[in-house]
């Protein structure tokens, strides 16, 4: 099972609403991470989650609030966001080191994503 | 800092016929790994291939196969073959070094492939 889900599929907000998205994956894979895609771009990375505690934030305005609860669960709350925030949220996963030091697997999987729009 | 770059925007291939995509990168790592992922319309990233830089034996998945050359920080994917469902924008992906335990991931600019029936 290499499958990551992400609630909502589509989320409209207004400037002054708090939202939260939602990425769930139950591979065992113990770093998660956000990113967000403009149409026709790359994606950007966010955040990444490293055993539940954040890693790496990438300068992201404070009005996006990661939280790790557990192992298997991403979310990403949002607050007073601007319409240039519009945009695809992309949520992933990758295992990291075995308790046995063997190499780890490198490969991060994505979720199918969360459309935000701004108004 | 590692750069990945994608010089051809948009791609064109008919059914059947075999395409190659063009990827090159920076890096002064001698350990790292490149991916090719696909992002059809839409928009789950599906990832393609992998090739650890350790490995001279180039990556093959089916259809899919990459031209590796370290020396030259060329990694190129060829899709033969092509089927209508391989249209999509394809991104080139390099994973950075670990930092704090998670790998980060740089990606080109991306691909868009159109298969002509």
């Amino acid at each position: 099972d290499t499958e990551v889900t992400q609630t909502p599929k589509h989320l409209v907000m207004g400037m002054t609403n708090k939202k939260s998205l939602k990425c769930e994956q139950h591979m065992g894979h113990r770093a998660m991470y956000w990113y967000k895609q403009k149409a026709k771009k790359p994606p950007e990375l966010m955040f990444v989650y490293s055993y539940e505690k954040l890693s790496i934030n990438e300068s992201v305005p404070s009005r996006f609030s990661p939280e790790c609860p557990n192992s298997s669960l991403l979310n990403l709350h949002l607050h007073a966001l601007q319409p240039e925030d519009s945009a695809l949220y992309l949520c992933a996963s990758s295992p990291h080191r075995t308790s046995g030091g063997a190499i780890p697997q490198e490969t991060q999987y994505f979720g199918p994503g969360t459309r935000l729009l701004v108004l | 800092a590692q750069t990945v770059t994608q010089s051809q925007p948009e791609m064109s291939v008919q059914e059947a016929e075999t395409v190659t995509l063009s990827c090159t990168y920076d890096t002064s790592e001698s350990d790292y790994y490149l991916f090719w992922y696909k992002q059809p319309p839409s928009r789950q990233m599906i990832l393609v291939i992998r090739q650890e830089a350790y490995k001279q034996q180039n990556a093959t998945e089916n259809r899919f196969s990459v031209n590796f050359q370290k020396a030259a920080k060329s990694f190129s994917l060829k899709i033969s073959d092509s089927q209508l469902g391989d249209a999509a924008m394809y991104f080139c992906a390099y994973r950075s070094p670990l930092i704090q335990g998670a790998q980060k991931l740089v990606f080109g600019q991306g691909t868009r492939l159109t298969i002509n029936p």
